[in-house]
């Protein structure tokens, strides 16, 4: 059983539609990180959260601990936005062994 | 904005070599990370690197690997006899460390690229 699940795997947008992209985990958790991964492969760290709610210019995320449930929203999704987004979640007590889901592929169509 | 840089991008190498996979983390950052992505898995955690030793590792990460910080700057990977399977894009992974803001905020390298043949 994977500890971390993404939904959706892939996910096709209109360009200007709100995206939610959805993860849960298993284990107990000091911190969870969404990140976005572009076709070539580089990884960004967009958020990392261990409770309430970050925005960062039309990205939103948020966590609810008890649930073990995080979510990533686009608004005004544009064509840019396609990338492959990555919740990985750092164990508690752990340093840096973060625990990756296998990701969700957004495509925004123009 | 500051980066960590990773070489080389891209090697291909015969199974059997050693390979060394360098990185220069952030220059005030005080904690490193190995993480691997097999071509189409997700990614995956080996290795973090604290105070001049390793703090934690995974299964992957066995007597094959292994990880130094030679000088001020560098952060190395090495692989003493490849296999096959080692075949993916290994990233390298830095933070600050200090309970400050963005202290936890992990920066990636691009990703070294490694083919086994």
């Amino acid at each position: 059983k994977n500890e971390v699940e993404q939904s959706p795997q892939n996910l096709t947008a209109q360009e200007g539609e709100f995206i939610t992209i959805n993860c849960s985990y298993s284990v107990g958790i000091s911190a969870l990180h969404w990140l976005q991964q572009h076709p070539g492969g580089g990884i960004v760290s967009l958020f990392m959260l261990s409770s309430g709610k970050k925005k960062h210019g039309r990205l939103i995320a948020t966590i609810n601990i008890q649930e073990k449930h995080s979510s990533l929203h686009i608004t005004a999704s544009h064509p840019r936005d396609s990338a492959v987004y990555i919740c990985a979640v750092r164990s508690r007590g752990s340093q840096g062994n973060l625990i990756f889901g296998k990701g969700t592929k957004l495509s925004v169509k123009p | 904005e500051p980066e960590v840089t990773q070489t080389p991008s891209h090697q291909v190498t015969q199974m059997g070599q050693e390979v060394i996979l360098r990185c220069v983390p952030i220059s005030n950052h005080l904690y490193f990370y190995w993480y691997r992505q097999i071509l189409g898995q997700k990614v995956e955690f080996l290795v973090s690197f604290y105070n001049n030793e390793i703090s934690e590792k995974s299964e992957i990460f066995d007597d094959q690997f292994s990880v130094e910080r030679p000088d001020g700057s560098n952060f190395t990977l090495k692989i003493r006899s490849t296999k096959l399977e080692d075949s993916a894009m290994y990233f390298c992974a830095s933070r600050k460390g200090f309970l400050s803001s963005g202290a936890n905020v992990l920066t990636f390298g691009a990703g070294s690229r490694l083919t086994v043949l």
